[in-house]
């Protein structure tokens, strides 16, 4: 079965060092995986995807992941982290149905940012 | 603006009772998902949908029901047979290809 581990459960960084969370995932197939943000109390908003092509995929507010099939890993970096990053990410892969997907999330890392 | 549009944000139960949680979305996507969230559990699939008038179950259906009788429109139903219902609920949609569109979530609590 389709599954998706994050170790960290929180990660804290200082502002403006250089961040990395982690993501295992379990497919068959190759797979569609999606990074996720979201803020306290909020719905989830998509950072990057990746469906197929470069390994190295660059999403929205400075983040990258890169897919590594070798090592079943899909980690989100961000080179200098800033205080409004805080929130917890979700690592997430795609079970493909019929005319669309599921989507099958991990546990997800709260990231806390130091002055 | 395009979206999915959650409600109630905040939502109480009486023990027994049946609640119905709102979900419209204006994208014209095709499919429809409820996920329930619980503090280091992550997302849980509930129920989905990819046309109107059809659905499926998802990981963790028991206790929960839904309808999809309007493309835009999902709305799901907890019932007195969910024995822990206290979580927060989120609603997304996608279209063939893409990603999905979260809706903001509503907090249910039992009381």
């Amino acid at each position: 079965a389709q599954s998706v581990t994050q170790p960290d459960i929180h990660i804290t960084v200082s502002e403006g060092a250089s961040l990395e969370l982690r993501c295992n995932y379990s497919y068959g197939a190759t797979p569609y995986l999606f990074w996720y943000v979201q803020s306290p109390g909020q719905g989830l908003q998509l950072l990057l995807k990746y469906f197929s092509g470069d390994t190295l995929v660059q999403g929205i507010k400075g983040f990258e992941a890169e897919f590594k099939r070798s090592q079943s890993s899909f980690n989100l970096r961000k080179p200098s982290v800033h205080w409004s990053d805080a929130a917890e990410y979700f690592c997430a892969v795609a079970s493909m149905m019929d005319s669309s997907y599921k989507l099958i999330f991990g546990s997800g890392t709260r990231l806390l940012v130091r002055p | 603006d395009g979206g999915i549009t959650q409600s109630p944000k905040y939502l109480f139960r009486k023990e027994g009772q049946n609640v119905t949680l709102s979900c419209e979305q204006n994208l014209n996507h095709d499919a429809m998902y409820w996920y329930r969230q619980d503090p280091g559990q992550g997302l849980r699939l509930i129920y989905y949908s990819q046309i109107v008038n059809d659905f499926q179950k998802g990981d963790i259906a028991e206790g929960y029901s839904v309808s999809r009788e309007k493309k835009e429109s999902f709305p799901l139903t907890v019932t007195s047979a969910q024995k822990n219902p206290t979580a927060f609920y989120l609603c997304a949609s996608s279209r063939a290809g893409g990603g999905y569109t979260f809706g903001s979530g509503t907090r249910l609590t039992v009381v």
